[in-house]
Order: structure tokens, then sequence, then C-alpha cells
């Protein structure tokens, strides 16, 4: 099946510092992929959708200018939280959609990144 | 958006049947029903998905009602590493932008007892 690389699968970093998370599609091309957020014992909240060459669309309450999302190719996204606060460790999740002509219907999941921050 | 309602927690003895039902009574016409399972701290996982017809596949089957208000999940021979949190899941198959996303409810947690 089609699989989705998430990195890194556990992040420690200091209050005020910015991290990065990258979330391939390593065997097709996704032309939509999605962010998602998981508190202990919740479930899961779509952050943002974005897709391939354009600007990512957020969720209501959702800060854009703290999570940044790039989709800068059609096996790459990357959410950056920006000034990260210990409010903002979370489980984050990605998942991508195949392009047309792969049994778009359904999302391949990552593996998910554990946040903490100190 | 169309919601859904599932049982919070069920139990289920290893090698029997697990029937997870939901609930999807505002379904619309073009929308078809999802179910993803999320095992502890891991990336969901898709499961099956159908419109109106039954459908099976290797992992489970998909029971709609003719109605399409409510829909069962069976996993036919449960394990113990079917344990999970399984969400049954509304949303539009075609279109792009923001009509189709997947937007999980809390689930239902199976536990599969030995």
């Amino acid at each position: 099946g089609a699989v989705v690389s998430q990195h890194p699968s556990r992040v420690i970093c200091k209050s005020g510092t910015s991290v990065k998370i990258e979330c391939r599609s390593l065997d097709f091309q996704a032309t939509t992929m999605f962010w998602y957020r998981q508190f202990p014992k919740q479930s899961l909240m779509l952050m943002a959708t974005s897709n391939e060459g354009s600007k990512a669309t957020y969720e209501q309450g959702v800060e854009k200018d703290k999570f940044l999302i790039n989709h800068a190719s059609l096996t790459l996204s990357t959410l950056t939280v920006t000034s990260a606060h210990p409010e903002d460790s979370s489980f984050y999740i990605c998942s991508a959609r195949p392009g047309q002509g792969m049994a778009n219907e359904k999302l391949f999941f990552g593996s998910g990144t554990q946040l903490s921050v100190l | 958006d169309a919601k859904t309602t599932q049982p919070t927690s069920m139990d289920c003895a290893e090698g029997r049947a697990a029937n997870l039902p939901c609930n999807h009574s505002t379904i619309s016409g073009n929308e078809y029903v999802y179910w993803y399972r999320q095992i502890h701290s891991q990336g969901p996982q898709y499961i099956i998905h159908g419109l109106k017809n039954n459908e099976t596949n290797e992992m489970a089957s998909l029971i709609i009602t003719e109605d399409r208000k409510s829909s069962t999940l069976i996993l036919p021979h449960a394990t113990l590493r079917d344990t999970a949190v399984y969400y049954c899941i509304v949303s539009p198959l075609k279109g792009g932008g923001s009509n189709y996303k997947l937007t999980f409810g809390k689930g239902t947690l199976l536990t599969v007892n030995p």
C-alpha cells in the first residue's frame, strides 16, 4: 500500500524555538495533504489543508502565522511550528491524498510526530 | 458536515467477530462512509469505505443500511492487534478544495480481550 513518511517521530524543544515536521509520500504523488493535531485522549483535529503549489487553507481557530505549511512538491509538505510554547505540545499527524487516477478516495497517514515543548 | 455517532467503547473476545455500529442520520447523497482505526500513538489506518452497497476487503466488512442512516463495521475474527480506536467518518468522495476532508469524531475504543 501507499506509504507516507513523517519525520521526526519525536522532538523536544525549548520554548520560543521553531520546529519543522516533514511529511513525504514515498510512492505516490499527493495533490493534497492534511495536517492534524491530537491532544492526549482526544480525537484528531484538522488544522489545515494544503494543495501543491498553493497556499494552505486553515481551519477556524488555527493561526496560520504560527503553523506555517509549505507544500512545494507533490511528495513533500512541511509544518513549521514557530515560536513554540508548552501549549503547542501535541501529537501532529500528516496525511496525503493521491492525485487523480490512483484510488484518490482515501487518505494515507504518517506515523505522527510527538512534540514536547519545555 | 454530516456527523456520526459511535459508542465510546466496546469489548470483544479474541477470535470472535467485532461489530462496531455507527449512526449517520444526516448523511448526504454524495457522502461516503469511511472507517479508519488508530492504534495507540500511531497514525490512523484506512480500513474500508462505501456508498450504499455492502463492501468487504481483507480487513473487514462494511454493512450500510438501505436508508444509509447507519452502518456497521465487522471484523470477522478479532485479534489482540485489533485493539484500537475505530473512527466512522462521512465525507464526499470527489471534489477538491474544502469539500474533501476527513473530520474525525471521538470514535469507538475497541478492546479485544484474550
